[in-house]
């Protein structure tokens, strides 16, 4: 069976300290990640795919970045925090190609302070 | 410019009545559309997802209907539970692309 761990759990921050948020994805070889984010009451935003290893795309960038080190994980970074990245981040992965579905991870609370 | 849309924002039912939530979108190449379903401060887990080629898709006590035509769906709980109580998420994906696009949610509530 498949599993997804996210770290931390939670985080506070300060405005301007770098952040470094993990994912990774147990039982399912080169699966497709993702990374959302989802500030709180509201809809999630997709921000970045990667569909192998080394090669991520961005689809709202939100002065974040990412990588993916490894096939089974994904991490989410910035240098500099900003007020608006408080929210909610999620890790996805699904298997690609036709499989459309995606699951997603317990999530990382985020609050910059 | 949000592409899913989702009403209403808030539904409140009794347990045992029939709670209709609604989703429409605006991207034709859209054709696969899953349902979440999300507890406060967990992740979101799929509930039921239909492909453009049908029109109806039935899962236990959830069912999708799908116009694609006028481009709208429906999840449709019957007799609802009040564990059924969450934010429900329509999501829109082409299958050439790997963008999903979440809708608005609505937030379902069950009361006993």
């Amino acid at each position: 069976a498949q599993t997804i761990h996210q770290w931390p759990v939670a985080e506070i921050k300060a405005v301007g300290s770098p952040l470094s948020l993990g994912c990774t994805i147990k039982g399912k070889s080169s699966p497709n990640l993702y990374w959302y984010w989802q500030a709180t009451g509201g809809t999630l935003q997709q921000l970045f795919y990667s569909i192998t290893v080394g090669q991520v795309e961005s689809v709202v960038q939100l002065n974040l970045s990412a990588s993916r080190p490894k096939d089974d994980q994904f991490i989410l970074s910035t240098e500099k925090l900003l007020l608006s990245h408080s929210g909610f981040y999620l890790c996805a992965w699904s298997l690609g190609g036709r499989q459309d579905t995606q699951y997603f991870g317990p999530g990382t609370r985020l609050l910059v302070l | 410019q949000q592409q899913v849309r989702q009403s209403p924002q808030s539904l409140t039912v009794w347990e045992g009545e029939t709670a209709i939530l609604n989703c429409s979108y605006e991207d034709s190449t859209f054709n696969y559309f899953p349902w979440y379903q999300q507890f406060p401060g967990e992740g979101p887990a799929l509930l039921i997802s239909i492909r453009s080629v049908s029109d109806k898709k039935e899962d236990g006590r959830f069912t999708i209907f799908f116009n694609k035509r006028e481009k709208k769906l429906s999840l449709h709980i019957t007799d609802s539970q009040p564990g059924d109580s969450a934010t429900y998420f329509c999501a829109a994906k082409s299958s050439n692309t790997n963008k999903v696009v979440f809708g608005t949610g609505t937030r379902l509530q069950v009361l006993p």
